[in-house]
C-alpha cells in the first residue's frame, strides 16, 4: 500500500452538491491527519485537522476509520469556491515531516 | 495573520548554476522545512530544520542541497548547481510545537 493514495478524480459536481473523498494510509501509527486544499500553482493551505475519529467545521466534515486505515472528507453543499484540489497529508511516523497524497480535483460546476 | 513568505516568487536559472531560494517563517514557529512540487506531481518533502540543523531529509536532498538560517528570521536552499528536473514549485513551511505546518506561497523554479 502507497504510503498515502488519493482518488485523483477529477471530480465534477453541480453547485449545491454534496462529495466525499477517500484517503487510505500505510501507517497504522499516525495520531494525526490534515486535509488541506490547493488552487491551481498555489501553496497547499490547511482545511482541517482529525486528531480522533472525525472533526466538522461548517459544510467540511472529516471522518477517520483507524481500523481501515482511511479517512474521508465529505463538503455539504459545495459552492463555486470549492473547485481545488483537496489533498490528503499523514505525518510519517516519529518525524514532522508530512506525506502528501497525489491529490483529488474538485470542480464544481454552475 | 501571521503568514510565511518566500522570495522570488519566479526564478529562472541556467542549468548548472547555483540558486538561493529564501523564506521567512512565521516569527514564533519553531520547525521549518522546505518541500518541492514537480508540476502536476504531488507535494514532496525535502528537508526539516529544527534547532539550527537538519533533523529530517529525504533522497531528493542530496550533497546539491543545502539549508541554512542565517540569522533570526530567514530559512534559505541553495541549489548549487542546477539541473533540468531540479524545475519545480518549491514551498517553504512552518509550525510551533505539535501544530500543523503552514506554507509559503511558494517559488517557481524554472531551470534552463
Amino acid at each position: 500500500r502507497k504510503e498515502v493514495e488519493q482518488d485523483p478524480g477529477p471530480f465534477n459536481v453541480p453547485e449545491g452538491a454534496t462529495v466525499a473523498f477517500n484517503c487510505t494510509y500505510s501507517n497504522s501509527a499516525s495520531q494525526s491527519f490534515f486535509w488541506y486544499r490547493q488552487d491551481c500553482r498555489k501553496e497547499p493551505k490547511l482545511l482541517m485537522s482529525v486528531y480522533s475519529s472525525g472533526n466538522e467545521d461548517g459544510r467540511f466534515t472529516a471522518q477517520l476509520n483507524r481500523a481501515s486505515q482511511y479517512i474521508s472528507l465529505l463538503i455539504r453543499d459545495s459552492k463555486l469556491s470549492d473547485s481545488a484540489t483537496y489533498l490528503c497529508v499523514v505525518p510519517s511516523q516519529g518525524a514532522q515531516k508530512l506525506v502528501f497524497g497525489q491529490g483529488t480535483r474538485l470542480t464544481i460546476n454552475p | 495573520e501571521p503568514e510565511v513568505t518566500q522570495t522570488p516568487s519566479h526564478q529562472v536559472t541556467q542549468m548548472g548554476q547555483e540558486v538561493i531560494l529564501r523564506c521567512v517563517p512565521i516569527s514564533n514557529h519553531l520547525y521549518f522545512y522546505w518541500y518541492r512540487q514537480i508540476l502536476g506531481q504531488k507535494v514532496e518533502f525535502l528537508v526539516s530544520f529544527y534547532n539550527n540543523e537538519i533533523s529530517e531529509k529525504s533522497e531528493i536532498f542530496d550533497d546539491q542541497f543545502s539549508v541554512e538560517r542565517p540569522d533570526g528570521s530567514n530559512f534559505t536552499l541553495k541549489i548549487r548547481s542546477t539541473k533540468l528536473e531540479d524545475s519545480a514549485m518549491y514551498f517553504c513551511a512552518s509550525n510551533p510545537v505539535n501544530q500543523p505546518q503552514h506554507f509559503g506561497d511558494g517559488t517557481r523554479l524554472s531551470i534552463l
